[in-house]
């Protein structure tokens, strides 16, 4: 298995541009979380799915963000409109019930710079 | 709620010195966990799980319930081990599976 994957890798856009973060979790993994990181608050949870259905979405900063998952093997997270607060480095996880204690297995991210 | 305090940012030793990277956590069942570790520029990788009571590294992990805390130690630092080190915890009740990360504290081991 490849793991989970992640694209872009990087993504360099100007504010106030539509920006789409794209995961594709482990085959058979039921859980999926979209996950913030920058240098002031470290990782924040912005929202997870279980079988593709949005379980919490607390941690989403606000309406310009958004997450889908129209199938097991694909989801988004879009930004719209960007803005300069939102460059970080997204990362998405994977997981499954009986896995949960042995955490999640994470994406390589993808760092945006909003400028 | 569920919170994890990683107190230092950073942690400076020496190759062959003892480390201990302290984790405390805010909790009012058993919770669940973990050490990932993050190499620069690298995906976030677990560590360690406080259920699995092993050594991966070198490292150990025990939680202290009475203390609240599951600190990282390590008898003899390698330079290898640099990196980005998060403790995560999952609560266990209330079907909630998200994790939650403390803010990190990044180690440098100095030759």
């Amino acid at each position: 298995d490849a793991g989970v994957i992640q694209s872009p890798r990087h993504e360099v856009t100007e504010m106030g541009q539509e920006v789409t973060l794209r995961c594709k979790p482990i085959s058979g993994h039921d859980y999926l979380f979209w996950y913030r990181q920058t240098m002031m608050r470290g990782l924040e949870l912005l929202i997870y799915f279980n079988n593709n259905v949005p379980i919490d979405d607390s941690g989403m900063p606000e309406d310009r963000f958004s997450a889908k998952m129209p199938n097991a093997s694909f989801s988004t997270l879009k930004i719209q409109p960007s803005e300069p607060r939102d460059s970080a480095v997204y990362f998405c996880a994977s997981s499954f019930r009986p896995g949960l204690s042995n955490g999640y297995t994470f994406g390589s991210g993808t760092r945006l710079t909003v400028v | 709620a569920q919170r994890v305090t990683q107190p230092e940012k950073l942690l400076s030793v020496f190759k062959g010195a003892p480390v201990e990277l302290k984790c405390n956590y805010s909790y009012s069942g058993s919770p669940e966990l973990f050490w990932y570790v993050q190499y620069s520029r690298q995906r976030l990788q677990l560590l360690l799980r406080h259920i699995s009571r092993e050594s991966i590294k070198g490292f150990t992990a025990d939680l202290n319930k009475g203390e609240t805390s599951f600190h990282l130690k390590k008898p003899f630092a390698q330079e290898e081990d640099s990196a980005m080190y998060y403790c995560a915890l999952r609560g266990t009740q209330g079907g909630s599976e998200k994790l939650v990360f403390g803010k990190g504290t990044k180690l440098t081991v100095n030759p």
